[in-house]
């Protein structure tokens, strides 16, 4: 049963546009919401979080939106550079859980030349 | 400053044979997790230790699977008997867990392969 859901396997988005990687959650006990960025071969890197007080948190090219009431979040990437390829892991934490975070399955982000 | 670093990276071993997996945490970091990546299953949490001890361990799949801190700077994680459908991708990741929402921190993972 998948509390943390990821359902786009894959998207390509051209150079220079926007990136929209899309998480659902389903245990409304989460208040805190991470995004990591994996490369081949190497562990995934944290990216920027949210905790559930907010509905957005912005650094640099990169924010998280939250929306509790939709349990959805969504990670924008503006504008997209070819760095940006990866695999994207969205997690998330409850308060009564400290330190263990559940992750999605990730989306593979290809961007187009 | 040094990562998360784990030993071996990859790992190619015959079905039954023991595997250990090893991990040394960022210095200073108290909690350290053992990750499984496979196409299926995505990234599911084995076991978690918070200052040495083992917090939870609902993720380990069997009791082939064993896992020890036996100090603040190393951990493994064992497999015996090992099985083909143990191949995956195993990450460990470290973080400080003083205040909350501390971001984890992966080492580059070891990829095991059962034949």
């Amino acid at each position: 049963d998948q509390q943390v859901k990821q359902n786009s396997p894959s998207l390509s988005v051209q150079e220079g546009r926007i990136s929209i990687l899309n998480c659902d959650y389903t245990n409304s006990m989460f208040d805190y919401f991470l995004w990591y960025k994996k490369y081949p071969a190497e562990g995934p890197t944290f990216l920027i979080s949210i905790s559930s007080i907010k509905d957005k948190n912005e650094d640099g090219r990169f924010t998280v939106f939250l929306n509790k009431s939709a349990k959805h979040l969504s990670l924008h990437i503006v504008p997209s550079q070819p760095g940006d390829s990866a695999v994207y892991f969205c997690a998330a934490s409850a308060m009564n859980r400290d330190d263990k975070i559940i992750f999605g399955k990730g989306t593979r982000l290809h961007i187009l030349p | 400053d040094a990562g998360v670093i784990q030993s071996p990276r990859h790992e190619v071993t015959e079905m039954g044979q023991e595997v250990t997996l090893r991990c040394k945490p960022i210095s200073g970091h108290n909690s350290l997790f053992w990750y499984r990546q496979t196409m299926m299953r995505g990234l599911e949490l084995l076991i978690y230790f918070n200052n040495n001890v083992p917090i939870d361990d609902s993720g380990m799949p069997e009791d082939r699977f064993s896992a020890k801190m036996p100090n603040a700077s190393f951990s493994t994680l064992k497999i015996q008997p090992s099985e083909p459908r143990d191949s995956a991708v195993y990450f460990c990741a470290s973080s400080f867990s003083g205040t909350r929402n501390q971001p984890q921190h992966f080492g580059d993972g070891t990829r095991l392969s059962i034949l």
